[in-house]
């Protein structure tokens, strides 16, 4: 079965940082691609970034460009996410999501989701 | 950057009937949408991927059509379970986006 948990939320000032971490189990990870997907509070869901399977490739949608990295370590099958000069803006619940297929498409699984909260 | 508009945003059926949602998109995406239904407090879980292809498991209750610009997701039959809020989501090129969401409300 597969599973992804996130870990890493919380609170946190405008301007700092935040690392998050996504456990994935069930699945050969260094196969897959995988994203980070987030949901602001009462809101819909925004693509944040994705990852080859290699970890060689990046993407990132402009608004965290610069600002967020996304990064994995296939040994220990993990995801990382490292939010770096944060925003109000960005007060989210972030899913770990697996894509399919080797390549960006759909976000065949998720995780349950960790909260991001930006505030002073 | 595509865009992808849904409709209606919120949607209020019996128990029995069909229900429709509309995705458009203002590039052509040839077949590349995907549907999710997210119900409260929870993830968002896949239902069909690009092509209309049905996911395991998902039952065949829930299809979808469409080619280029414009889409359409069905329940045909609602339960009382399919409560949720239900998204569209291109994945032709980058930035992957979503639609806003529709509302799915069971009477």
């Amino acid at each position: 079965e597969v599973q992804l948990v996130e870990s890493g939320g919380g609170l946190v000032q405008p301007g700092r940082s935040l690392k998050l971490s996504c456990a994935a189990s069930g699945f050969t990870f260094s196969n897959f691609y995988m994203a980070w997907v987030r949901q602001a509070p009462t809101k819909g869901l925004e693509w944040v970034t994705s990852i080859t399977n290699s970890g060689t490739s990046t993407y990132y949608r402009d608004s965290v460009k610069g600002r967020f990295t996304i990064s994995r370590d296939n040994a220990k099958s993990t995801l990382y996410l490292q939010m770096d000069s944060l925003r109000s803006e960005d007060t989210a619940t972030y899913y770990c999501t697996r894509e399919d297929l080797g390549q960006l498409n759909w976000f065949a699984y998720w995780g349950q989701g960790t909260l991001v909260t930006v505030s002073s | 950057e595509t865009t992808v508009t849904q409709s209606p945003a919120s949607l209020s059926m019996a128990v029995g009937e069909k229900v429709s949602i509309s995705c458009k998109t203002n590039t052509d995406i040839d077949d590349d949408m995907n549907w999710y239904q997210q119900k409260s407090g929870e993830a968002p879980k896949l239902l069909i991927s690009e092509g209309n292809i049905l996911r395991p498991g998902v039952p065949s209750r829930f299809s979808s059509s469409g080619y280029g610009t414009d889409f359409v997701f069905t329940i045909n039959n609602v339960f009382l379970g399919d409560e949720g809020i239900y998204y569209c989501q291109q994945s032709d090129n980058v930035p992957l986006t979503f639609g806003s969401g529709t509302k799915l409300e069971i009477k």
